[in-house]
């Protein structure tokens, strides 16, 4: 049950885009589209984001956006807003009837 | 509006042994599989267990396999968390979440924090 990989940090200005990785295996992110994207504030409880790699629940922004290649899933957030600033997890079906999450990113927001 | 109130988080000492309940209200509690994900302070989500919504199925991390004991009784629109043998690595806030489709998460409780320390 290893975690999956993420950049500590990401950054940018107001009005760009950035993109998280998160980086698996072929038993996990490889193997399913079960790759989930969870926003949290500080002190607050996580909120789902992105589901099944690139589906978004209601009322979040479509600046929020998901893909996949091989191991290796993405969040991009376009358009930058202050209120984006926030620490940014995945997760994946661990095949092993298991979730796994990566170790987070915190989003600055320059 | 769907709602999770975790309680029962508090201060144990190792060794010792501690029940989290989550209630659950604005949705059909029995057609849904429930988990419930930790973080220890300053650190990531880690998943620590699962239940299904029927004649249950029962997942847990190798971290507490063995001490710890997921149950829900669907009457009561409650789920809860008998944890025993409690390490210091144990110590996180605990969030009771409602799994939907395959291994997402829709819907997070506020958290209840567990301290385990002498």
């Amino acid at each position: 049950q290893s975690a999956l990989t993420q950049p500590p940090s990401a950054s940018g200005s107001p009005g760009q885009s950035v993109a998280i990785s998160c980086t698996g295996t072929s038993s996990d992110v490889g193997d399913y589209n079960y790759v989930s994207w969870y926003q949290q504030y500080p002190g607050k409880a996580p909120r789902l984001m992105i589901y099944e790699v690139t589906k978004r629940p209601s009322g979040v922004p479509d600046r929020f956006s998901g893909s996949k290649s091989g191991n290796t899933a993405s969040l991009t957030v376009s358009g930058l807003r202050a209120e984006d600033e926030a620490d940014y997890y995945c997760s994946s079906f661990g095949g092993s009837n298991n979730l796994v999450f990566g170790g987070g990113t915190k989003l600055t927001v320059l | 509006e769907v709602q999770l109130v975790e309680s029962g988080g508090g201060l144990a000492q190792p060794g010792g042994s501690l029940r989290l309940s989550c209630a659950a209200s604005g949705f059909t509690f029995g057609s849904f599989g429930m988990t419930w994900v930790r973080q220890a302070p300053g650190k990531g989500l880690e998943w620590v267990s699962y239940i299904s919504s029927g004649s249950p199925t029962i997942y847990y991390a190798d971290s507490v396999k063995g001490r710890f004991t997921i149950s829900r009784d669907n009457a009561k629109n409650s789920l809860s968390l008998q944890m025993n043998s409690l390490r210091d690595e144990d110590t996180a806030v605990y969030y009771c979440t409602r799994k939907v489709g395959d291994w997402f998460l829709d819907y997070w409780g506020q958290g209840t924090l567990v301290t385990v320390s002498s």
